[in-house]
């Protein structure tokens, strides 16, 4: 079965930092990686996807993301952060399998940036 | 951009009854999914739809639950006998279906049971 972990719960940071949220997940097959971000009381926004080729994905907002096959990691990263970021983050996995892709969802990080 | 929406953002409803939330998928969209979000918790997958049947259901989604695409547009999940345990923020999801396309989620509804 297929399971995402997010190390971290929470992360507090200050403003223009750099900022690493970690994103490590097991599967016995291919996957599909996705960060997505949810700002308080809104819904879920994708802020990143790793489908097939280069391993360096960049995003909206000026995140990026690297796939690691052998360390079976997906850690999210932006060099300086704005206050503007403080949102729950969430890792998420699917399996193209079928068609219908499933999302599996890592228990999030919580990103505080403080000035 | 076109955009998966959801109504009501806030349903309240009382141990018992039945509620239905609703979605209006993107409209060239064929894959349609919902999913649940307890409050502090991890968003879970609870079902996908697909040419107008259920194609892949979680342990969460028992006999208390079902889906209908009832016209064109609209995507609806009804919850028969609603538990307190129900309370969750629940969100809609539709995929236009090319393979590596992605899930467009709505803001979702957050239902209280009292």
């Amino acid at each position: 079965a297929q399971s995402v972990t997010q190390l971290d719960s929470q992360v507090p940071v200050f403003e223009e930092a750099p900022v690493e949220l970690r994103c490590n997940y097991s599967s016995s097959v291919s996957v599909y990686l996705f960060w997505y971000v949810q700002y308080p009381n809104q819904g879920l926004q994708l802020l990143l996807k790793y489908l097939s080729g280069s391993t360096l994905v960049k995003g909206i907002n000026g995140f990026e993301a690297e796939f690691n096959k052998s360390q079976t990691s997906f850690h999210l990263r932006k060099p300086s952060v704005h206050i503007s970021d403080t949102a729950e983050y969430f890792c998420a996995v699917t399996l193209f399998s079928g068609g219908y892709n499933k999302l599996i969802f890592g228990a999030g990080t919580r990103l505080a940036v403080h000035p | 951009e076109p955009e998966v929406t959801q109504t009501p953002s806030h349903q309240v409803t009382q141990m018992g009854q039945e509620v239905i939330l609703r979605c209006v998928p993107i409209s060239n969209h064929l894959y349609f999914y919902w999913y649940r979000q307890i409050l502090g918790q991890k968003v879970e997958f609870l079902v996908s739809f697909y040419n107008n049947e259920i194609s892949e259901k979680s342990e969460i989604f028992d006999d208390q639950f079902s889906v209908e695409r009832p016209d064109g547009s609209n995507f609806t999940l009804k919850i028969r006998s609603t538990k307190l345990e129900d309370s969750a923020m629940y969100f809609c999801a539709s995929r236009m279906g090319t393979g590596k396309d992605i899930q467009y989620f709505g803001a979702g509804t957050r239902l209280s049971v009292l």
